[in-house]
């Protein structure tokens, strides 16, 4: 799986939209950009995924460029209970029988959202 | 959220004593994973399983093992605990082809001493 690179700590104001940025360069054809986060002590949660068009859900949107190289996650109206460590993640989709596509989790981005 | 429970939530226990944790899933999905979380490392893939009874290892699974006799149900077991094994440990389930995207359980605290 591609390497990701994610600025280790961001701080966004609470009502305010955070922009979360990540670089994946080396990102193939076939590999989706996955974000996920984990609040303190619990298990990661999954939030949003793509391969090369803006997604968006209930919880975010995922802008990701046109050559793939990077994106960035975007959550519309930060509160403090988005304060968390986000993950993205690039990883095969869809190889199945007994193949998996690898989950691999780096460092991430400690997003603090404050008052 | 996702149908997955572990078992138990907190454990402690003592070096050279066998420890076996419980992942169950009510979203009869086919994959599941276990996975430790330890600081500077990041989430570490342990073991997976593709189906009842088919398993396989992950990057870090000297001193575990797996079984999974139902769909629902996947144990890790560690045979003989020592200290380097406390961490804490995640469950995941995911289907499978383009939805395969991974669901996490609340994790299980375990401390050997």
């Amino acid at each position: 799986d591609a390497k990701t690179t994610q600025p280790p700590s961001m701080d966004c104001a609470e009502g305010r939209a955070a922009n979360l940025p990540c670089n994946h360069s080396t990102i193939s054809g076939n590999e989706y950009v996955y974000w996920y986060r984990q609040i303190h002590s619990q298990g990661p949660q999954y939030i949003i995924h793509g391969l090369k068009n803006n997604e968006t859900n209930e919880m975010a949107s995922l802008i990701i460029t046109e050559d793939r190289k990077s994106s960035t996650l975007i959550l519309p109206h930060a509160t403090l209970r988005d304060t968390a460590v986000y993950y993205c993640i690039v990883r095969v989709v869809g190889a199945g029988g007994t193949s998996y596509g690898k989950l691999t989790f780096g460092q991430g981005t400690i997003l603090t959202v404050h008052p | 959220d996702a149908g997955i429970t572990q078992s138990p939530r907190h454990k402690v226990t003592e070096t050279g004593t066998p420890v076996t944790l419980r992942c169950h899933q009510t979203e009869n999905h086919r994959y599941m994973y276990w996975y430790r979380q330890d600081p500077g490392h990041g989430l570490r893939l342990i073991h997976y399983s593709y189906g009842v009874k088919d398993t396989d290892k992950g990057e870090v699974s000297d001193g575990y093992s797996v079984s999974r006799s139902k769909t629902e149900d996947f144990l890790l077991t560690l045979e003989s605990a020592t200290s380097s094994q406390t961490s804490v440990y995640f469950c995941a389930i995911s289907g499978s082809g383009d939805t395969d995207t991974q669901y996490f359980g609340p994790g299980t605290r375990l401390t050997v001493l």
